[in-house]
């Protein structure tokens, strides 16, 4: 059975203070690894796809990386904006089925 | 552009009703999938649909059903709903046969079962 595990479950940073949230999975045949990010009560903003081992991308202050077994969401020097839980997903095959992790929840205070 | 949206926003039902969540993809997008969200709980693949037909089905009770229309837009079905079932039913779109790459989400209708 695909599994996607996240950690840590909450992170407090400061403003500035730079960190990553892990996700590692149990898949057969990973086709696809997303990252998304979710505010309260809303859905899920797309950020990232990674397709393949040693594949990063960036955007803004977040950073995306993957390996064999796991991917990374590196947060450089943080905002307040940047609160939210963000969330792993993998897809294998051909369907558009995602297996989610649990997510991180990540406040940034001042 | 419009993203993916879902009608309604929040609807509140009783034990042993029947509910329809509508959803309707971004422009150009063929497959819709639905999930249910349970708080503090990742997202849970419920259905995916590409051009009308059936393409996925997760581990949920045949008290779900959906269909998607020639408009590409969908309907998701929960009869006699349990308390269990309240939860965010989140929508995504995707380009066609596109499995790995990403999934576009709605807003979500918040669903609370009394």
């Amino acid at each position: 059975e695909d599994q996607v595990t996240q950690s840590p479950e909450a992170l407090r940073l400061q403003e500035g203070e730079s960190s990553s949230l892990n996700c590692s999975y149990t898949v057969s045949g990973l086709r696809g690894l997303f990252w998304y990010r979710q505010d309260p009560g809303k859905g899920p903003e797309f950020l990232f796809t990674l397709y393949s081992a040693g594949e990063e991308k960036e955007k803004e202050r977040l950073k995306a990386t993957l390996t064999k077994k796991e991917s990374f969401l590196h947060i450089t020097a943080p905002k307040p904006e940047d609160s939210a839980t963000y969330l792993c997903a993998a897809t294998t095959g051909t369907a558009s089925k995602l297996t989610f992790g649990t997510g991180t929840r990540l406040q940034v205070t001042l | 552009d419009a993203g993916v949206t879902q009608s309604p926003t929040h609807l509140i039902k009783t034990r042993g009703q029947q509910v329809t969540l509508r959803c309707s993809p971004i422009s150009g997008h063929k497959s819709v999938s639905w999930y249910q969200q349970v708080l503090g709980q990742g997202p849970q693949f419920i259905f995916q649909y590409y051009e009308k037909e059936e393409r996925g089905r997760g581990n949920f009770p045949d008290r779900f059903s959906a269909r998607q229309f020639p408009n590409y837009s969908s309907e998701l079905n929960v009869n006699a709903l349990l308390l269990g079932d309240s939860a965010l039913y989140l929508c995504a779109s995707s380009f066609p046969g596109a499995g790995s790459v990403g999934q576009y989400f709605g807003p979500g209708t918040r669903l609370t079962v009394t």
